[in-house]
């Protein structure tokens, strides 16, 4: 079973597109996260969410929003899809209070044309 | 604010060869320091840790040890395996996150 999945694992779309990255944790945290990795393969956070609840919220574009229905699920919708977006998005989950360790999934990467 | 640098990549070993990836920080005072490995296809999962200067983290043969005076988390191995090709994260801790590096991809061959 795997404990972080995101979906789907590779993203090609056009630019102006919407589209959703999901992400599910079966680990029983109550903590979720989104990183990206950028061009030049550094690992940026930039949500998280404690119990459905906000609780970072890094210097990301309006176009990006995430939605957590469930603690189990934390989900990435991206609007107007730019060329920029082009990168390895990560999701990961950890206990609060515990977010030294983080479970991460394997990645989406999503690229734009 | 904080910040993480590792060495570029790739690098590519021998069988049994000595690693060592470095790793320096820019924090405010002491934070923990985190070695983060990607096997290929799976999640970044915790390699091991240090949460003081002086500290040694080490796990599965890999060491690292926060020198606070270098502001460095080297991350070393003795003898690598073909099976530890993978993408290293270093990391610090910041204000309820972790803050990486880029990544170094590591290559062993047989």
């Amino acid at each position: 079973d795997t404990a972080v999945s995101q979906t789907p694992k590779y993203l090609v779309t056009q630019m102006g597109n919407d589209k959703s990255i999901k992400c599910e944790q079966n680990l029983g945290h109550d903590t979720m996260y989104w990183y990206k990795q950028d061009s030049k393969k550094f690992l940026k956070i930039m949500f998280s969410y404690n119990n459905k609840e906000l609780i970072i919220n890094e210097t990301v574009p309006n176009r990006f929003s995430p939605k957590s229905p469930d603690k189990a699920h934390l989900n990435l919708h991206i609007n107007s899809l730019e060329l920029g977006d082009s990168a390895v998005y990560f999701c990961a989950s950890s206990q609060q209070g515990n977010f030294e360790k983080l479970f991460f999934g394997s990645g989406t990467q999503l690229s734009v044309l | 604010g904080n910040s993480v640098t590792q060495m570029e990549g790739p690098v590519t070993l021998s069988e049994e060869a000595f690693l060592t990836i470095n790793c320096t920080y820019t924090a405010t005072g002491y934070p923990s320091l985190f070695w983060y490995v990607q096997y290929p296809g799976e999640g970044l999962q915790l390699l091991l840790k240090a949460t003081k200067a002086d500290d040694k983290g080490s796990n599965k043969g890999f060491e690292a040890t926060y020198r606070k005076e270098t502001t460095s988390f080297h991350l070393e191995k003795g003898s690598v395996q073909v099976s530890d090709s993978a993408v290293y994260f270093c990391a610090l801790k910041g204000a309820q996150k972790l803050v990486f590096g880029q990544g170094t991809r590591l290559t062993i061959n047989p």
